[in-house]
């Protein structure tokens, strides 16, 4: 079985702090990570996957596969990264688009 | 391209009522998910359809079923309504294809459901 532990529901830093978000996994394969990001009133979107290893609006996330880790970093929080954060996993497919299993999501608030 | 969209809306309905909600996917997509998210809950996978076929299904009852149709759009009826099937419900589409491409999900704005 998936699973995806999200363990801060809330975090709260001040602007221009480093900011992570922390993600754990349990998964007997080897998956393919993701985080998805929700801002208020919009759909949720994707912010990045790891197999891209892209950094997107300075945001970073490095798998640890020794620590079934895919933490999610920025080095100088904004006020606009302020919202809703899901880690996802998905069972590593060769190309089909399986099922996403999702953590419960940390709400981002980033203090002025 | 309006991405995925959703109808409709909300939603309210009683116990024991049949209700369906529909998804239209991004333009060009093919693979349409459904996922419930409950309050203060991540999304739950509920399935997954892929050449109107229903390819996997979460833990879901039967109670849950599908459709979709041949331009890939995407039907969700839940019958016999539950006040615990209250929720968002999120519609994801996705293109079948090889490459870094594979496997990125687009969501829609979710239908909110309310059973009283």
């Amino acid at each position: 079985a998936q699973r995806v532990t999200q363990p801060e529901k809330l975090l709260s830093v001040f602007k221009g702090a480093p900011v992570e978000l922390k993600c754990n996994y349990s998964y007997s394969g080897s998956p393919e990570l993701f985080w998805y990001v929700q801002y208020s009133r919009q759909r949720l979107q994707l912010l990045l996957r790891h197999i891209s290893r892209e950094s997107i609006k300075g945001f970073t996330a490095d798998l640890n596969k020794g620590e079934t880790s895919f933490h999610l970093k920025k080095p100088f929080a904004q006020e606009e990264d302020s919202a809703m954060y899901y880690c996802a996993l998905t069972p590593h497919s060769g190309g089909s688009n399986y099922k996403l299993t999702f953590g419960k999501g940390t709400l981002l608030t980033v203090n002025p | 391209d309006a991405g995925v969209t959703q109808s409709p809306t909300h939603l309210i309905k009683t116990r024991g009522q049949q209700v369906t909600l529909r998804c239209s996917p991004k333009s060009g997509h093919d693979t349409v998910s459904w996922y419930q998210q409950a309050l203060g809950q991540g999304p739950q996978f509920i399935f997954q359809y892929y050449e109107e076929e229903e390819r996997q299904r979460g833990n879901f009852p039967d109670r849950f079923s599908g459709h979709q149709f041949p331009n890939y759009s995407s039907e969700l009826n839940v019958n016999a309504l539950l006040l615990g099937d209250s929720a968002l419900y999120l519609c994801a589409s996705s293109l079948e294809r090889r490459g870094l491409a594979y496997g990125t999900q687009y969501f829609g704005p979710g239908t909110r459901l309310t059973v009283l």
